[in-house]
């Protein structure tokens, strides 16, 4: 069964840093491309970027350029979602997805992961 | 702001059928195809339609997709209280500022 196993929830205060994964079973991980999706409270899908694990090619939508950093551990078949100095605005729930095939569609979805960031 | 316009809500009685539309340009759904999910209260998006017109595995034939210019549309009929739920458009963009993008979700409710 494919799946994409998402970290467990974050409660983080603004200033700090921090790292969520999202690790793919039940398919060649290094072949499909994984995006990760901001929800925050309330408001709809915001695409942040893509991965290609299997040579780590990155790109970003303009939006969220400079503010995190996508990447991937093919060796743990991993993908992962940083921050560097968080903000109250930050909170949100972040979902990863696998693309599906040769067009631009998501067709596994991880759980999600709640961020928080409250002093 | 969205770059895709869906309406925020729409509705219908349980066995009807509703529409959901999802309107852009020829940057994006003019030039590409269209995928719909839906998502669940508390739960994480599920892909529903892909390259316009085709179900996943799973997927009911009471949704369907089409797509004719720069819109698309998603049918569902025979309507459930289990559909209740937020549905979302998205598809590749090719214009200099972003890649994939998502409609603003409608809320379907089912009286």
């Amino acid at each position: 069964e494919m799946q994409l196993v998402q970290s467990g929830a974050e409660v983080k205060k603004p200033g700090e840093s921090l790292k969520i994964s999202c690790e793919g079973s039940g398919y060649s991980f290094t072949k499909y491309w994984i995006a990760w999706v901001r929800q925050m409270p309330g408001k709809g899908l915001e695409w942040m970027g893509v991965i290609f694990p299997g040579d780590s090619d990155i790109r970003y939508s303009p939006s969220f350029l400079g503010q995190v950093t996508i990447s991937a551990d093919k060796s743990t078949d991993t993908a992962y979602l940083q921050w560097r100095t968080l903000k109250a605005s930050d909170t949100a729930m972040y979902y990863c997805a696998k693309r599906g095939g040769s067009y631009w569609y998501f067709d596994l979805w991880g759980r999600g992961t709640l961020v928080t960031v409250s002093s | 702001q969205s770059v895709l316009t869906q309406p925020p809500s729409v509705s219908a009685a349980p066995g009807q059928k509703v529409t959901i539309s999802c309107s852009g340009s020829s940057s994006n759904i003019g030039n590409n195809y269209v995928s719909w999910y839906q998502q669940l209260p508390g739960t994480a998006p599920k892909l529903l339609i892909y390259d316009n017109n085709k179900r996943p595995s799973g997927i009911p034939d009471r949704f369907s997709g089409s797509k004719s210019g720069t819109s698309a549309t998603l049918g569902i009929t025979g309507l459930q209280t289990g559909d209740e739920a937020d549905y979302y458009c998205g598809t590749w963009d090719g214009s200099l500022t972003t890649d994939v993008v998502f409609g603003g979700g409608t809320k379907l409710t089912v009286l």
